[in-house]
């Protein structure tokens, strides 16, 4: 089936600083990507709807100026955290789907803000 | 209150146990997802359904589209089943969004 990866896997970062989050669909052209994040014992919420080549659907709620998503290339959507706060210390997946709609997600990227 | 319903939030069996997940939904939808999210986080996609039934090893899911709720099966549980089982659905056939459900947390026990 499908492959979805993100890197990192999990990142630590002090108050303030930026953390960029790759997503990468390794064997097939991925238009869209989405950005969920969950908290502990929580389902997943969506963020934004990445689309190549366009700007990114944002959910209500989600500050576009604090997580920037960008999805440059049909293989690559990346969403950088910026000036990050502990409270944005969650766990965030990327999902893309093929034609027939199947959900193929990525194995989750643990971000821990001190 | 969530669109999407699940049932029950925490699930307890025994090796062998059959299982079953209830999920309900508010309105009409174009798709149904089953997910299995293990412990590490990663998430497989275990079904995804229109209408009728599918059945793929020891998981069987089913919709019900006129009620408005699906339900997942696992016969003869397995400690390797223990995870967090999450419903989905897809409201619109020009959108690729889901809405999740809460999630299912099973412990299947030897």
């Amino acid at each position: 089936g499908a492959v979805v990866s993100q890197h990192p896997s999990w990142v630590i970062c002090k108050s303030g600083t930026s953390v960029k989050i790759e997503c990468r669909s390794l064997d097939f052209q991925a238009t869209t990507m989405f950005w969920y994040r969950q908290f502990p014992k929580q389902s997943l919420m969506l963020m934004a709807t990445s689309n190549e080549g366009s700007k990114a659907t944002y959910e209500q709620g989600v500050e576009k100026d604090k997580f920037l998503i960008n999805h440059a290339s049909l293989t690559l959507s990346t969403l950088t955290v910026t000036s990050a706060h502990p409270e944005d210390s969650s766990f965030y997946i990327c999902s893309s789907d093929l034609l027939s709609y199947e959900q193929y997600f990525g194995p989750g990227t643990r971000l821990t803000v001190t | 209150k969530n669109e999407v319903e699940q049932s029950p939030q925490n699930l307890t069996a025994q090796e062998g146990e059959f299982i079953t997940i209830n999920c309900s939904y508010s309105v009409g939808i174009s798709a149904l997802h089953w997910l299995q999210q293990h412990p590490g986080g990663g998430i497989v996609s275990l079904f995804m359904l229109s209408s009728g039934k599918k059945k793929h090893g020891r998981l069987i899911a089913t919709i019900n589209i006129q009620e408005k709720h699906s339900s997942l099966h696992i016969t003869a549980s397995h400690p390797r089943d223990s995870a967090v089982y999450i419903c989905a659905v897809r409201y619109d056939y020009n959108t690729d969004k889901l809405i999740f459900g809460t999630g299912t947390r099973l412990q299947v026990f030897p």
